[in-house]
């Protein structure tokens, strides 16, 4: 069993539309979770992260975390062209800041 | 403020050869990570150093890997021999601060391996 799992994708998304990503992870101890863009080609940057229980919104994301689930996602509002990348979800599993990856989402918006 | 740099961007080498990586962190960073992704699987960590000593190197494959970072700056990562199976890409990230912080990455090396 993968530690944390994310839907490979592709998924596509018509522009303007909310585009859903998942992670679950396997690690209840996991306290933070961040989830990275990566161009084909370039690095991971870091575009949200999560702590606490709910829902935390910047600009056109939000990020769910429900740790009971052990599931936390992000949703992208008003999908662009632009959004158009692989997201990967990042499970911090240690207090030394030792990250776990999913595979990574390929996202598609299509104009 | 420069990000984080990594050398070279790409390197084709023969098995049994020797291959030296480069990651050098955001100035001040305390901690860098090396990280790798084989082709297909997910990006898996790989050692952790807090300035120059090394924290956790579990995610090392074998003894084929040696990283050092002297001085606390700037790391390597050398492969010595490199064998087929050791091609990817090679991620090197760094943070101030630990646990809750965002990681930094560099555009990674594209290691391959003939």
């Amino acid at each position: 069993q993968k530690e944390v799992e994310q839907n490979s994708g592709p998924l596509s998304v018509p522009e303007g539309a909310i585009a859903s990503l998942n992670c679950t992870y396997s690690d209840r101890g996991s306290q933070s979770f961040f989830w990275y863009r990566q161009y084909s080609g370039k690095s991971p940057e870091l575009i949200m992260f999560i702590y606490s229980n709910g829902d935390k919104e910047d600009g056109r994301f939000t990020a769910q975390l429900n740790k009971a689930s052990q599931y936390v996602s992000l949703l992208i509002r008003d999908s662009q062209p632009s959004d158009s990348a692989t997201y990967l979800c990042a499970v911090e599993t240690d207090s030394w800041g030792k990250f776990q990856f999913g595979a990574g989402t390929q996202v598609v918006v299509t104009p | 403020e420069a990000g984080v740099t990594q050398f070279p961007s790409h390197s084709v080498i023969e098995k049994g050869q020797t291959v030296t990586l480069r990651c050098d962190p955001i100035s001040g960073h305390d901690n860098l990570y090396w990280y790798r992704r084989v082709m297909g699987k997910e990006i898996k960590f790989l050692l952790h150093f807090v300035k120059e000593s090394k924290q956790d190197e579990s995610g090392m494959p074998n003894n084929r890997f040696l990283a050092e970072r002297t001085g606390g700056t700037y790391s390597t990562l050398k492969v010595q021999p490199a064998e087929l199976e050791d091609s990817g890409v090679y991620f090197c990230a760094s943070s101030q601060g630990l646990a809750g912080v965002e990681q930094y990455f560099g555009p990674g090396t594209r290691l391959t391996v003939t």
